[in-house]
Order: C-alpha cells, then structure tokens, then sequence
C-alpha cells in the first residue's frame, strides 16, 4: 500500500516569494503523482501530473515539480507567488494500473501575505 | 458545460435521516469515484465504480450505499446520518490510465452538515 507525505502542513510566504512544497510517497511499484489545488470553498483542480519520461514536469500557473525517484519525492515550487496562491495543496499518488484512484496527503497550506 | 457535477452543493440535515448525493459526469469515463474531506481536510477515497461495477469500497460503514444507474452518474446514499458524517464530499472520474486520460476530474464537493 501506498502512503504520502506532505512534510509542511502550513507554508507562510509573502508575496513574489519563492515557494516549495515538499512531498514524498512510499511505494513499491510504478506510482503516477500528481499535485492538486484547493482554493477555498472550492473543488479540486489538478496542478500538474507525472506520468512518465521528464522528471521535471510544469504545469499551471507557473508550479513546476520534479520526481524523484531515488529519493521517492515529488517537490511542488514557484519562483514567485502571487496572493491569488493562497490554497491548499495536495499531493496524489495512484499506483493502479487501471484507474486514477488515488492517495493523498494531509494537503499544505500556503498563505501568501503582501 | 461542467464535467463533473455535484448536487447539491450544500447540505444541512438532522441525525438519523436519510441522505443523496448525486454526481454526473459528462466526460465519457468509465470509471467514477467518491471521495470523503474530514474537518482537517484529509482526502480519502470510499468507493470506485467501473462501468457501473463496484471495484473499491474501503471499509465504509455499510449506511453508505453508491448506486449506478449508468456509467455516467455515480449517486452517494446515506442512511441514518451521524454527526460523524459531516464533511466534504468530492465525485471524480476517469478513464484507465493510457486510454487518452491522463487524470481524474473532480467535482465541486458537496458539503454535508448534520446537525
């Protein structure tokens, strides 16, 4: 069975500040990992995906994450933050060969002050 | 056009009464999931449903009872609601991993209050 870890549950930043949100997973197996973003009283929207090839994978709003296979991480950063950042941030992980289910953790909270 | 939705999008009930939830998803997946967001916004899954066959339940107290009509709609029956039950409820799809999708998309969230 698979497990994640997110090692900041809360993240203060101020604004045009780098960020890393750090994640990692334990898994025997192939793992696709994702990150998702939560904004307040809102759904889940997926940040980016690895799935396979590049370890170094960009996706929306300017978050990039890196795989690490070795190190079995998948580090969540941006080089500057903007206010609108502030959310909860979830790491997935799906070992399943056949579906999306995934595994998260406990989620990261960023608060992006001025 | 939305592609997975949820409603209601809030929900306030008495204990001990009976309780749906009703997702679709418009994406032509074939697989539908639930998942459960606590107070401390801890994720996890409850039930997957493939072509309207269960294929994960993760020891969920049996008063909770998907139901697939089709595979496009994944409903979330409780019965005999506890205080325990409030929380977010998330409906997500997909489609297996290298059949084109390559993520599950979720809903909105359905927040449940019993009181």
């Amino acid at each position: 069975a698979q497990s994640v870890t997110q090692l900041d549950s809360q993240v203060p930043v101020f604004e045009e500040a780098p960020v890393e949100l750090r994640c990692n997973y334990s898994s025997s197996v192939s793992v696709y990992l994702f990150w998702y973003v939560q904004y307040p009283n809102q759904g889940l929207q997926l940040l980016l995906k690895y799935l396979s090839g590049s370890t170094l994978v960009k996706g929306i709003n300017g978050f990039e994450a890196e795989f690490n296979k070795s190190q079995t991480s998948f580090h969540l950063r941006k080089p500057s933050v903007h206010i609108s950042d502030t959310a909860e941030y979830f790491c997935a992980v799906s070992e399943s060969p056949n579906d999306y289910k995934l595994s998260f953790g406990a989620g990261t909270t960023v608060t992006v002050r001025a | 056009d939305t592609a997975v939705s949820q409603t209601p999008k809030y929900l306030v009930t008495q204990m001990g009464n009976d309780k749906s939830i009703k997702c679709e998803q418009n994406l032509g997946h074939d697989t539908m999931y639930w998942y459960k967001q606590d107070s401390k916004k801890f994720l996890k899954i409850m039930f997957s449903y493939n072509n309207k066959e269960l294929i994960i339940n993760e020891t969920v107290p049996n008063r909770f009872s998907p139901k697939s009509p089709d595979k496009a709609h994944l409903n979330l029956h409780i019965n005999s609601l506890e205080l325990g039950d409030s929380a977010v409820y998330f409906c997500a799809s997909s489609q297996p991993p290298g059949q084109g999708n390559t993520e599950a998309f979720f809903g909105q969230g359905t927040r449940l209050t019993v009181v």
